[in-house]
């Protein structure tokens, strides 16, 4: 069973700064690893996948990067709008969210 | 436009069943491995079990195996979850989610969800 840990828990940061969010596995997944948006009381939105592809529509400033067990997602250039908690999840062993990370702004 | 619906979520007492139903709509449904992901009350995201396009294949998460399966509808275009056997830990917002054709595994449309709440 692959694990999935994010950090930190909890990040705040003013608009127009540019944040880093981890994603660790407890082994490789490769570069099996997606990151997902969610907002309070919506689904969740894919952002990333095979770590540093943005999904359709997702802004540049949201970019991937990693392989193995050690991923990044970056926000360059916060919005408001970027409130949210942002999950990583691996596909490389079945499938398993890591436990989010939210974002304050 | 890409639209996911889910429906039939419930109040259900411990040890009862429950089907929810995913309607879908504005892709070849028949191309797409199909997946049931939950959120419970305050916590994160557990995939719970997907099925193959063509219904032939499923697979599930280990706390739910047993007691779920999941089935589709090519005709109709829809997804099911069929739930036996009831737990609190249960409790949670059911998701319908698209796996991509670009990278299986990964859930690339989300329905809005369904509330299944377990308890006496």
């Amino acid at each position: 069973e692959i694990v999935m840990t994010q950090s930190p828990a909890t990040l705040s940061a003013s608009p127009g700064e540019g944040v880093t969010l981890s994603c660790r596995a407890s082994q490789s997944v490769y570069s099996n690893l997606a990151w997902y948006q969610q907002k309070p009381g919506q689904a969740p939105r894919l952002l990333i996948y095979g770590a540093s592809m943005r999904a359709t529509g997702i802004p540049a400033r949201f970019s991937g990067s990693g392989s193995g067990t050690e991923f990044t997602l970056t926000i360059s250039s916060l919005q408001s709008e970027d409130s949210a908690i942002y999950y990583c999840q691996q596909y490389s062993s079945w499938r398993r969210f890591g436990q989010g990370t939210k974002v304050e702004i | 436009e890409v639209q996911l619906v889910e429906s039939g979520g419930d109040f259900v007492q411990p040890g009862g069943s429950l089907r929810l139903s995913c309607a879908t709509s504005g892709f070849p449904f028949t191309e797409y491995e199909m997946n049931w992901v939950r959120q419970a009350p305050g916590q994160g995201l557990e995939w719970v079990l997907n099925i193959s396009s063509s219904g032939t294949s499923m697979n599930s998460a280990d706390s739910v195996k047993g007691r779920f399966t999941i089935s589709r509808d090519n005709a109709q275009k829809s997804l099911y979850l069929h739930m036996n056997n009831l737990r609190g830990e249960d409790t949670a917002i059911y998701y319908c989610t698209r796996s991509s054709l670009m990278a299986g595994g990964v859930f690339d449309v989300w329905g809005q969800g369904t509330m299944v709440t377990v308890s006496s």
